[in-house]
């Protein structure tokens, strides 16, 4: 079954650990997401990638790097976690070309807590 | 700039209630929009979107929604809330072209009453 899949779900960390936080599908598609979203908030973009080796900044300012060498996979790298990256991290994916290229499908989210 | 507004942030109705989340868009073109629902600790579901043709389009779950252009509005409804449609709903507008991106409003919460 086609799907976007994220680990860990949760993850409890202490300050100035490096964490990296996975995101696979199984879609197919080339682009790929992160967002964060803090509660009550709008959700934000701050990486995306249109396929292998590309990878972008979004809107939000973010200390986090991510790579994309698999089409599938898209994990985000935070090097020296601080409180201030506690949030949720969402990933998601669409096609590039033809109808539904603007529609994104999304993983259940990772919850970070920085100690 | 684009922006997407909901007015509410939270809303409660009881079961069996009709119900009526607000968006309002801000783009210059035509714009393609969605609304997503956002179970407690889950990610987003798409519930329906519009890109052109008929103002009014059905999603899943009972949902349904209508593009005014002239207000920049696409309000979702549902005639009957149930219990299990309490979560967090998003709309959002896309910016076009492949390097375009969605842009989310700030979401509703809902609540339902028994």
């Amino acid at each position: 079954e086609a799907d976007i899949y994220q680990t860990p779900r949760y993850l409890v960390i202490g300050t100035g650990k490096k964490i990296t936080l996975e995101c696979s599908q199984t879609m197919g598609h080339d682009k790929m997401y992160w967002y964060q979203q803090d509660p009550g908030m709008e959700l934000h973009l701050i990486h995306y990638s249109y396929g292998v080796n590309s990878t972008e900044k979004g809107d939000l300012s973010s200390e986090s790097t991510v790579s994309r060498i698999r089409t599938e996979h898209f994990p985000l790298t935070l090097e020296s976690a601080r409180p201030s990256h506690t949030s949720q991290y969402l990933c998601a994916s669409s096609e590039l070309w033809g109808m539904s290229y603007n529609e994104q499908f999304f993983g259940p989210g990772t919850r970070l807590t920085v100690l | 700039a684009q922006s997407v507004t909901q007015p509410d942030i939270h809303i409660t109705v009881s079961e069996g209630a009709s119900l009526e989340l607000r968006c309002n868009y801000s783009y210059g073109a035509t714009p393609y929009l969605f609304w997503y629902v956002q179970s407690p600790g889950q990610g987003l579901q798409l519930l329906l979107k519009y890109f052109s043709g008929d103002t009014l389009v059905q999603g899943i779950k009972g949902f349904e929604a209508e593009f005014k252009r002239s207000q920049s509005s696409f309000n979702l409804r549902k005639p009957s809330v149930h219990w299990s449609d309490a979560a967090e709903y998003f709309c959002a507008v896309f910016t076009g072209g492949s390097q375009g991106n969605l842009i989310f409003g700030k979401g509703t919460k809902l609540s339902v009453k028994p």
